[in-house]
């Protein structure tokens, strides 16, 4: 049980061009969703939360209007980069949390986009 | 604020040897500590949690963890590794229930 899934899992793009990545919970209901950025050897950075049916809450440093997020349903996020650049390339990972369990954090696979 | 940090970027360890994966935490509140693994091409899967109570949490598949709040670590232990416990481990650090803090991970190899 709790698995999250993420599509794509890599995905190569031209400088310019939006891309979307999608979370889904398979198995549950998410009220909240998470966006990580991992850079090689770095941390996972905490980009952005997202509640459904709200907005999302981005952290500080983090281009809002860039990195679009969706939260359109209790299953599904999605996460849009704008005007990619090659600077965007990066292993992007989303987590959700389960109604009712607190403290936890269910991962996807994580999607690896690379701009050209 | 809180912060982790994880000491070792790399530990090579010898199949049924044992193994210590160090991870030292800041902040000024009470927090919540997390192990998460990560096998090559998948998601992080939660090893083990701290949230309150004993401070040594145990996982299923044999590793365990230690909070020391005086020292501020929570070093990840295993008295013997398998092939199969080739990963990365990521410790992580929560004062509520959204935010997470992650260090940077530890990858650990397992040799025959």
């Amino acid at each position: 049980g709790a698995v999250v899934s993420q599509h794509p899992s890599w995905v190569i793009c031209k400088s310019g061009t939006s891309v979307k990545i999608e979370c889904r919970s398979l198995d549950f209901q998410a009220t909240t969703m998470f966006w990580y950025r991992q850079f090689p050897k770095q941390s996972l950075m905490l980009m952005a939360t997202s509640n459904e049916g709200s907005k999302a809450t981005y952290e500080q440093g983090v281009e809002k209007d860039k990195f679009l997020i969706n939260h359109a349903s209790l299953t599904l996020s999605t996460l849009t980069v704008t005007s990619a650049h090659p600077e965007d390339s990066s292993f992007y990972i989303c987590s959700a949390r389960e109604i009712g369990v607190e403290y936890e954090q269910y991962f996807g696979p994580g999607t690896r986009l690379t701009v050209t | 604020a809180q912060s982790v940090t994880q000491l070792d970027s790399q530990v090579p360890v010898f199949e049924e040897a044992p193994v210590e994966l160090r991870c030292n935490y800041s902040s000024s509140v009470s927090v919540y500590l997390f192990w998460y693994v990560q096998y090559p091409n998948q998601g992080l899967q939660l090893l083990l949690k701290y949230l309150s109570g004993s401070t040594l949490v145990e996982s299923i598949n044999g590793f365990e963890a230690d909070l020391n709040t005086s020292q501020t670590s929570f070093h990840l232990r295993k008295p013997s590794v398998h092939i199969s416990d080739t990963a990365e481990y990521f410790c992580a650090v929560s004062a509520g229930i959204n935010k997470f803090y992650f260090g940077s991970g530890t990858k650990l190899n397992v040799k025959p």
